[in-house]
């Protein structure tokens, strides 16, 4: 049981290139989120999805896109990368508790750096 | 709308000292309240859970309590290690309906650095 895996682990872009995150989970979650993690911002949500074929909006999606082709898997993409988007993110799984999704398990992270 | 406040750091003891991390939170509802924990070079992993007013979560010799009244679930350890050291963040779960079920708000993190 892998629980929550991200890849790449670090990635350096140059302005203007494009690159997909890819989040897995092996827990037959349903729900699955995308975070940022920013020096003293904490973590700001990008997307999430509350099942497979879903997408939703968060706190800051612009520049980003998700798919959810597959229950265990989540994809974040940048089409076009900016500085701005130099962070590290965080991918998150959770199950539904009653209809209810219940205490989110993160995965290890992927460090980009946009150049 | 929903928001956490937990107290800036970095916080440093020495081991065997008592911890305490302020967290204060803002909601529409009732949420559940959430301390994580990430080490360096890792994600964040749960350290405890309050789903209700006045519970208690525990784990690992930490405690946090629901406090509704006060709108606090503040973290506690009464004698730390050196292992402790990691960046804390305290969290609601919105437990509206719809578009933002689920969806997790985090206060901005507390270094902690324990020395032997």
């Amino acid at each position: 049981n892998a629980g929550v895996t991200q890849t790449p682990k670090f990635r350096v872009l140059k302005t203007g290139q494009s690159m997909t995150l890819l989040c897995a989970q092996d827990m037959n979650h349903e729900y699955m989120y995308w975070y940022r993690q920013d020096p003293g911002m904490g973590l700001r949500l990008i997307h999430y999805s509350v099942g497979e074929g879903t997408t939703a909006k968060g706190e800051v999606p612009d520049g980003y896109n998700v798919s959810r082709l597959k229950k265990q898997n989540f994809l974040l993409g940048l089409e076009s990368a900016a500085p701005s988007q130099t962070s590290v993110y965080f991918c998150a799984s959770s199950y539904n508790e009653g209809g209810f999704p219940d205490t989110q398990y993160f995965g290890p992270g992927t460090r980009l750096t946009v150049l | 709308g929903n928001s956490v406040t937990q107290m800036e750091g970095p916080v440093t003891l020495s081991e065997e000292a008592f911890l305490t991390i302020n967290c204060t939170y803002t909601a529409t509802g009732y949420p559940s309240l959430f301390w994580y924990v990430q080490y360096p070079g890792e994600g964040l992993q749960l350290l405890l859970k309050a789903t209700k007013a006045d519970d208690k979560g525990s784990n690992k010799g930490f405690e946090a309590t629901y406090r509704k009244e006060t709108t606090s679930f503040h973290l506690e350890k009464g004698s730390v290690q050196v292992s402790d050291s990691a960046v804390y963040f305290c969290a609601l779960s919105d437990p509206g309906r719809g578009s933002t079920l689920g969806r997790l708000y985090f206060g901005r993190g507390t270094q902690l650095t324990v020395w032997p």
